[in-house]
């Protein structure tokens, strides 16, 4: 069946731009996570849903990220005035039952999209 | 200050044999451990995830540890094959937030 998918797969972009990621999760699933990986690096939590609710975004760098998910399948992480530190891969994840505690803490299983490979110039 | 430590860096193994590999935290308080796979250039696939009343958890050849008390677990790789290499993650979450190792990257030669 369809996995998390995610795109583009690759972006290039010029300082200063705006960026829109997108994540489409399993359907049916009811969370959904944002993450950035820095190249070498583990995965950084940034945010994650539960339906079209935003749970927690306090993982989030600074006031250029953002991310919605207005109803509670497809979700798009914005990031607003590129700067060449926000070069990563940001990878999306879903799981089927809704995230109890903060953070995306669950115990529930979550399955990873490839990841978007944002470079910024 | 990472809170989750993992070991070694790197493995390599020949296949057919057996590996261990090693995380340690200090979060507290603990809520679960999760072990993924992640290979070169795609995303982490979920291993096995264990809560504070669990201490062993299999998933096929993979079978992970855990001793809440020491705050140790384990991620035992049995009758490798080629296809196991990859970088392995231990993720530790506490009530809040969850904490990721840097990986262990495992090398598997025929």
């Amino acid at each position: 069946g369809a996995g998390v998918s995610q795109s583009p797969r690759y972006k290039v972009t010029k300082r200063g731009q705006d960026v829109a990621l997108r994540c489409d999760p399993i359907s049916g699933h009811v969370s959904l996570y944002w993450y950035r990986q820095a190249l070498g690096q583990g995965p950084e939590f940034l945010t994650y849903f539960n339906y079209e609710a935003q749970q927690d975004k306090s993982g989030l760098p600074n006031d250029r990220f953002s991310a919605e998910r207005p109803e509670g399948s497809i979700s798009t992480l914005t990031i607003q005035r590129t700067e060449q530190r926000d070069s990563a891969m940001y990878r999306c994840a879903s799981s089927l039952a809704p995230a109890t505690i903060v953070r995306g803490t669950s115990t529930d299983t979550q399955y990873f999209g490839p990841g978007t490979r944002l470079t910024v110039l | 200050k990472n809170q989750v430590e993992q070991s070694p860096q790197s493995l390599i193994i020949l296949e057919g044999k057996n590996c261990t590999l090693q995380c340690n935290y200090t979060v507290s308080p603990f809520s679960n451990l999760r072990w993924y796979k992640q290979d070169t250039g795609r995303g982490p696939v979920s291993l096995t995830i264990m809560t504070f009343s669990e201490n062993t958890k299999s998933n096929g050849r993979y079978t992970a540890t855990l001793d809440a008390d020491t705050k140790q677990s384990s991620l035992h790789i049995t009758a490798s094959q080629l296809s196991d290499s990859a970088s392995y993650i231990c993720v530790v979450s506490n009530n809040n937030d969850m904490r990721f190792g840097a990986g262990t990257r495992l090398t598997v030669k025929p």
